[in-house]
């Protein structure tokens, strides 16, 4: 039962264009959501998280929304750059020790 | 270097075979993991630990062994390697005591593991 699911398995966008990845949860006790980025041949990098207290939170170039309501995040990346090409991952934190990963969205943004 | 290290980096073994995969971080982060990546299924937790000699099972623990007798270390032994096992395997640790905590956890580079 995959608690944490990225819907989208790949996402091509124009550089300077708006990427907008998304996640769906189930788990309504989810404490933290976080975004990591993940080159081949690497471990995933952390982008950016998010309380579940907020709705909002931005880092330069990276805004991640959080409705809770839906059990729904979406990561926004403004303007989208050739760098950016990776996978995202999507994950939750329970109880402090449990992370729930989505299956990873590849996005490629294209010069 | 501080962080997270794993090694090896690449191991390919055979079948029946007992493989151990390294992990060491040098933040004496409290929590450490055990991840393997597939295709299609994201990052799959297989054991996780939350201090020293207290360890507990994932998602996906069957086939796999843990120990932390020290904070730093985080030994993954496969005692009997399998064809399914073939994965890329991260280690990674977080310390959601601390203050600045955000949730992040920290991952090592991967250990890409061949069991033929």
């Amino acid at each position: 039962d995959q608690q944490v699911k990225q819907n989208s398995p790949s996402l091509s966008v124009q550089e300077g264009r708006i990427s907008i990845l998304n996640c769906d949860y189930t788990n309504s006790m989810f404490d933290y959501f976080l975004w990591y980025k993940k080159y081949p041949a690497e471990g995933p990098t952390f982008l950016i998280s998010i309380s579940s207290i907020k709705d909002k939170n931005e880092d330069g170039r990276f805004t991640v929304f959080l409705n809770k309501s839906a059990k729904h995040l979406s990561l926004h990346i403004v303007p989208s750059q050739p760098g950016d090409s990776a996978v995202y991952f999507c994950a939750a934190r329970y109880n402090f020790n449990k992370f729930y990963f989505g299956s990873g969205t590849k996005l490629n943004v294209k010069p | 270097d501080a962080g997270i290290t794993q090694s090896p980096r690449y191991k390919i073994t055979e079948t029946g075979r007992q493989v151990t995969l390294m992990c060491h971080q040098t933040w004496s982060h409290s929590y450490m993991f055990w991840y393997r990546q597939d295709l299609g299924h994201g990052l799959r937790l297989i054991y996780y630990s939350a201090a020293a000699d207290i360890t507990d099972k994932g998602e996906v623990p069957d086939g796999y062994v843990v120990s932390r007798s020290k904070t730093e270390n985080f030994p993954l032994t496969l005692e009997s390697a399998t064809r399914s096992q073939t994965s890329v395997y991260f280690c990674a640790s977080s310390d959601p005591g601390l203050a600045s905590d955000t949730g992040e956890l920290f991952f090592g580079e991967g250990s890409r593991l061949t069991v033929l």
